[in-house]
């Protein structure tokens, strides 16, 4: 079976720019999760979607937003990017109900210039 | 919000010998405790996770303990070898349908010495 895919893998922008990253989860898994990972931060949670909802929320910025497609592939988007938002974003996938195990994707690397 | 807590921030141990990993968690209400490995340049692993009806959980070296009450679980890592260096995380969830949301320590840099 697959593992999760992430696209791009590496992305170089310039500050007040907007990205939109993609993440295609496990078949068969309806939940996806985006954490953002720096040195200083560690792994923090954005979001989570189950069935194109988002069910919950870190706390990050509004700049910050997703949404999932009906074939629960995943989109994240950060607006008016800040030198601050250069980071790896990892995405995770789980099937979801009683099954709680998240399978993470090898990420995008963001540089923000 | 939920604060996970994890230490050492590094550990050193010679090949063969046990290591293991503390985390504290702040939410009563946290349920599910996973823990995921990750080597340089990869994708963290998920190696094991417990649940909070269960206090121990093995699967051949690895081991995870859980202390509700004192909220508080450990990784117990037996017969190191140097494949095991890595940065291990903790984490901690509601379950039910805030599972996705994962709090995470701030690692643990593993070394494993030959």
């Amino acid at each position: 079976k697959a593992g999760v895919t992430q696209t791009p893998r590496y992305l170089i922008k310039t500050r007040g720019q907007q990205v939109t990253l993609s993440c295609s989860p496990i078949s068969g898994h309806r939940s996806v999760s985006w954490y953002q990972q720096t040195p200083g931060q560690g792994l923090q949670f954005l979001f989570e979607y189950f069935s194109e909802t988002q069910r919950n929320k870190g706390n990050f910025p509004g700049r910050f937003s997703g949404r999932q497609f009906s074939n629960s592939r995943s989109e994240m988007n950060v607006s008016t990017l800040e030198l601050g938002d250069s980071a790896l974003y990892l995405c995770a996938s789980s099937r979801g109900g009683k099954d709680y195990e998240q399978y993470f994707g090898p990420g995008t690397r963001l540089t923000v210039t | 919000g939920e604060n996970v807590e994890q230490h050492p921030s590094t550990l050193s141990v010679q090949e063969g010998d046990s290591a293991v990993i503390k985390c504290t968690y702040s939410d009563s209400a946290s349920n599910y405790f996973p823990w995921y490995k990750q080597e340089l340049g990869k994708r963290p692993q998920l190696i094991i996770d417990i649940r909070s009806n269960v206090g121990e959980k093995k699967d051949q070296r690895i081991a995870v303990t859980l202390n509700k009450t004192a909220k508080h679980f450990s990784l117990h890592i037996t017969e190191t070898q140097p494949e095991d260096s890595a940065v291990y995380f903790c984490a901690a969830s509601r379950g039910g349908t805030s599972y996705g949301k994962l709090t995470f320590g701030q690692g643990t840099i593993l070394t494993v010495h030959p």
